[in-house]
């Protein structure tokens, strides 16, 4: 069974700093892409970026530059480095495992396992 | 970034109904499109990729359609556990862009 454990979220300053981590375990980590999404009750789902098993990493406009994706796959353990947090960085940050998948022959991606989430709070 | 806009924004049915809730992508997307469910307090679950493919252990009560830009998700015959949230999801290119969301309450 896939598990995906989140930790590190809590109340930080704007301006600060935070470090997510999210434990894997029930899969060949090394062999999955992950993702990081948060979601605000206002903006609802948004997707952050994504690390390839080679460590291709991918971002969205409003966290590149601040926020750095990681993995160490002999930990199982996927990261989030988080820099110059904003109020609106304020979210539960869920990772999750990413499946490639093809049927007929075009590769489709879809974030198949999600952890439980954790919160982060950018308030001063 | 493509946007994606799910229409309505709130449904209310009864256990038993059939209903079916719309994705509109900003452009041609072909059939990259994921539907998740969301309960109160849990992350989303995944029920549908590539636009029609179930996920492995979903009910077939579940069933998507579409290409280019517009996309559905019906649920025939409600069950009280699928009262929840709904959302569509592009995975052509990224950002990976996410529907606002679809409430689904009991009537």
């Amino acid at each position: 069974e896939v598990q995906l454990l989140e930790s590190g979220g809590g109340l930080v300053q704007p301006g600060g700093s935070l470090r997510l981590s999210c434990a894997a375990s029930g899969f060949t980590f090394s062999s999955y892409a992950m993702s990081w999404v948060r979601q605000t009750p206002g903006k609802g789902l948004e997707w952050i970026s994504t690390i390839s098993g080679s460590d291709r990493t991918d971002y969205a406009d409003s966290v590149r530059g601040r926020f750095t994706i990681s993995r160490d796959n002999s930990k199982s353990t996927l990261y989030l480095q988080m820099h110059g947090l904003r109020t609106e960085d304020t979210a539960v940050y869920y990772c999750a495992k990413r499946s490639t998948r093809s049927p007929g022959n075009v590769i489709y991606i879809s974030e198949d396992d999600w952890g439980q989430g954790t919160l982060v709070t950018v308030s001063s | 970034d493509i946007q994606m806009t799910q229409s309505p924004s709130s449904l209310s049915a009864s256990v038993g109904d059939r209903v079916t809730i719309t994705c509109r992508a900003s452009q041609s997307i072909s059939g990259y499109v994921n539907w998740y469910q969301q309960k109160p307090g849990q992350a989303p679950d995944l029920l549908i990729y590539a636009a029609s493919h179930l996920q492995s252990g979903v009910p077939s009560r579940f069933s998507g359609r579409g290409s280019g830009t517009d996309f559905t998700l019906t649920i025939t015959f409600l069950q009280p556990e699928h009262f929840a949230t709904y959302y569509c999801q592009q995975s052509h290119s990224a950002p990976y862009t996410f529907g606002q969301g679809t409430n689904l309450e009991i009537k």
